[in-house]
């Protein structure tokens, strides 16, 4: 596996269901990222991890908690989710946080339907 | 607010020709990077190109160009001799560099179609 991968690519859940979305990078990252990305809205990030520790969160309601167990995994935990939550789940990761210089790399996304 | 605007949601190219996508952004900071991104049906994102604000000369990366007016705040794309791989959603982002965290700022993206 090479680069940002994602999974599931897909996945349709009901409102009470519980589910999680993993990533995982194969760069040497230090630095993982969740955004969420609507139709015709901007990318809107969600979470940052820099070296494992959560830098960022965006004002994201409590359904969404992410967990960043080590530099190459991040998972995003969902439950009782809203239909409003439908979505493509992004991952991303660049080498650092902390600079802007750093390209960011994206996984495939999931595709979230919330029924 | 620091925000991204793409005005325009789709394009359509004839293969070959060339095209140009706008992009106007707003900051009151100074130290930033501009990027163009490229995110094709059901693929992944990939940067196309990017662009140090501090730097006067304009990017350029094989077909792909952009024309930076720092004043005007303003970072179009151009795509030249377009081919039908080209055919993706483009988006528009900025990031600040020297904070804790730096967050990407994307606009809302601009549909290219390359016609055969």
């Amino acid at each position: 596996e090479t680069g940002v991968t994602q999974t599931p690519r897909h996945l349709v859940m009901g409102m009470t269901n519980k589910k999680s979305l993993k990533c995982e990078q194969h760069l040497g990252h230090n630095a993982m990222y969740w955004y969420k990305q609507s139709a015709k809205k901007p990318l809107e990030l969600m979470f940052v991890y820099n070296f494992k520790e959560q830098t960022e969160n965006n004002s994201v309601p409590s359904r969404f908690s992410p967990e960043c167990p080590n530099s190459s995994h991040l998972f995003l935990h969902l439950h009782t989710l809203q239909p409003e939550d439908s979505a493509l789940y992004l991952c991303a990761s660049s080498q650092d946080s902390t600079s802007g210089a750093y390209e960011q790399y994206f996984g495939p996304g999931t595709r979230l339907t919330v029924t | 607010a620091q925000t991204v605007t793409q005005s325009q949601p789709e394009m359509s190219v004839q293969e070959a020709e060339t095209v140009t996508l706008s992009c106007t952004y707003d900051t009151s900071e100074s130290n930033y990077y501009l990027f163009w991104y490229k995110q094709p049906p059901s693929r992944q994102m990939i940067l196309v190109i990017r662009q140090e604000a501090y730097k006067q000369q304009n990017a350029t990366e094989n077909r792909f160009s952009v024309n930076f007016q720092k004043a005007a705040k303003s970072f179009s794309l151009k795509i030249s001799d377009s081919q039908l791989g080209d055919t993706a959603m483009y988006f528009c982002a900025f990031i600040h560099y020297g904070g804790a965290t730096n967050k990407l700022i994307f606009g809302t993206g601009t549909l290219l179609a390359v016609q055969p």
